[in-house]
């Protein structure tokens, strides 16, 4: 079955600077990336997604990538704001299955100011 | 006004106990789920429903049981808690077909003592 891996599992930058959070993905008919946000005491929210004939979508501050070949794709948030402070998953849809999207182990950002 | 919403936000109860969490959705979704998010974060599906049909059951102990009385709710029995099940659990809903953002709940925080 489909398998999720996100790295890193923490990341602090300075406010105003970038962060990126990378993904792998195992199927390779997987075809549905999207990136979920969870503030604390919330449930995830999506933030963007992106689908597999695409290789880059932005917006605003958020863009995500895609490389199908590498079975990679990663969230890259600029200029961040002490608001992006949360636990961000990505996550994968299997080719074989309608609804169920695999989420990686998620990674908590954290904005200094 | 709240999309998801899930009762009751805490639930402590002691091991061998039997317990319920209602989840109910206003937004005339065909397709609600079940996820397990445990103290490492990690989010874990459990069970998908659509149009009160079970279309996704993991590996979940069978002493869980869902049950959708209409499209718009899906609750989730546990019986004879066990200490390991102490966890949030996140109800969420997306429209059907395939590559629909899942809008999740507030989630419920579940401890057996």
């Amino acid at each position: 079955g489909e398998n999720v891996e996100q790295h890193p599992s923490t990341l602090s930058v300075q406010e105003g600077d970038s962060a990126v959070i990378k993904c792998t993905y195992s199927d390779s008919a997987s075809n549905y990336f999207p990136w979920y946000k969870q503030e604390l005491g919330k449930g995830p929210q999506l933030i963007i997604d992106i689908r597999s004939n695409v290789g880059e979508k932005k917006d605003q501050r958020i863009a995500v990538t895609l490389n199908k070949t590498a079975k990679h794709f990663s969230l890259h948030i600029t200029e961040t704001q002490p608001e992006d402070s949360a636990v961000y998953f990505c996550a994968a849809r299997p080719y074989s299955s309608a609804s169920k999207i695999i989420f990686g182990s998620g990674t908590r950002l954290s904005i200094r100011p | 006004d709240t999309a998801v919403s899930q009762t009751p936000k805490y639930l402590v109860t002691q091991m061998g106990n039997d317990k319920s969490i209602k989840c109910e959705q206003n937004l005339g979704h065909d397709t609600m789920y079940w996820y397990k998010q445990d103290s490492k974060k990690f989010l874990k599906i459990m069970f998908s429903y659509n149009n009160k049909e079970l279309i996704i059951n993991e590996t979940v102990p069978n002493r869980f049981s869902p049950k959708s009385p209409d499209k718009a709710h899906l609750n989730l029995h546990i019986n004879s808690l066990e200490l390991g099940d102490s966890a949030v659990y996140f109800c969420a809903s997306s429209p059907a077909g395939a590559n629909n953002e899942q809008f999740f709940g507030p989630g419920t925080r579940l401890t057996v003592l």
